[in-house]
């Protein structure tokens, strides 16, 4: 199975941060990478596809990126309803498989 | 408006069944892929299973291949997982998913306990 390294598990950051939240891949998955948000009580939300790919209707200051086998979500200036945990997915192939999760909190 | 809403949750025994249900709205359903997704506090999202369109592609995570059958019918518009043998460890939040995750039901809970 495809192992999905996510780090940090907890990053308190302050409004108007620039925070970033890596996943790297145990083997090649190209641009088969996903990143969900989901706030507490509440379904995951796709913010980023196809490791690059701003989901619809996802603030413009989130964004993704890829280096080899280590995928980023970047957010470009922290806002109070970024608050939230952040889960990565590598849909290469079955099983797919999740990160551990980030737990973005204020400082 | 797209919407999943899946059923059939509960307290069940270990070794016990119990089939949840996913009743999709607002998309053309047998052109899309589906999932079921878990989570847990300490395991967090585990992806399940998935299905192809017509229902003859099905894939399954190594720890519920025999107990699980996910399946779906398109006249209906709706898919199932059946969880057959359940144990302790199945206790978990469950979410219908369309495949790739763009659209997620709220999800339901299953409680595998004595």
């Amino acid at each position: 199975d495809i192992q999905m390294t996510q780090a940090p598990s907890s990053l308190p950051a302050s409004l108007g941060d620039r925070v970033t939240i890596t996943c790297r891949a145990s083997q090649d998955i190209g641009n088969y990478l996903r990143w969900f948000q989901q706030k507490p009580g509440k379904s995951p939300r796709l913010m980023i596809y196809g490791a690059t790919n701003l989901a619809a209707g996802v603030p413009s200051r989130f964004s993704g990126s890829r280096s080899g086998s280590d995928y980023s979500l970047t957010i470009s200036s922290l806002e109070s309803e970024d608050m939230a945990d952040y889960y990565c997915l590598q849909s290469k192939e079955s099983p797919l498989t999740f990160g551990s999760g980030t737990k973005l909190e204020i400082k | 408006e797209v919407q999943l809403v899946e059923s059939g949750g509960g307290l069940v025994q270990p070794g016990r069944s119990l089939k949840l249900s996913c009743a999709a709205s607002g998309f053309t359903f047998s052109n899309y892929g589906m999932a079921w997704v878990r989570q847990t506090p300490t395991k967090g999202l585990e992806w399940v299973a998935s299905i192809s369109t017509g229902g003859g592609n099905t894939y399954y995570r190594d720890s519920v291949k025999g107990r699980f059958t996910i399946s779906r019918d398109n006249a209906k518009n709706t898919q199932y997982l059946q969880m057959d043998s359940l144990r302790s460890e199945d206790t978990a939040t469950y979410y219908c998913a369309r495949h790739g995750g763009d659209y997620w039901g709220q999800g339901v809970m299953v409680t595998v306990s004595s």
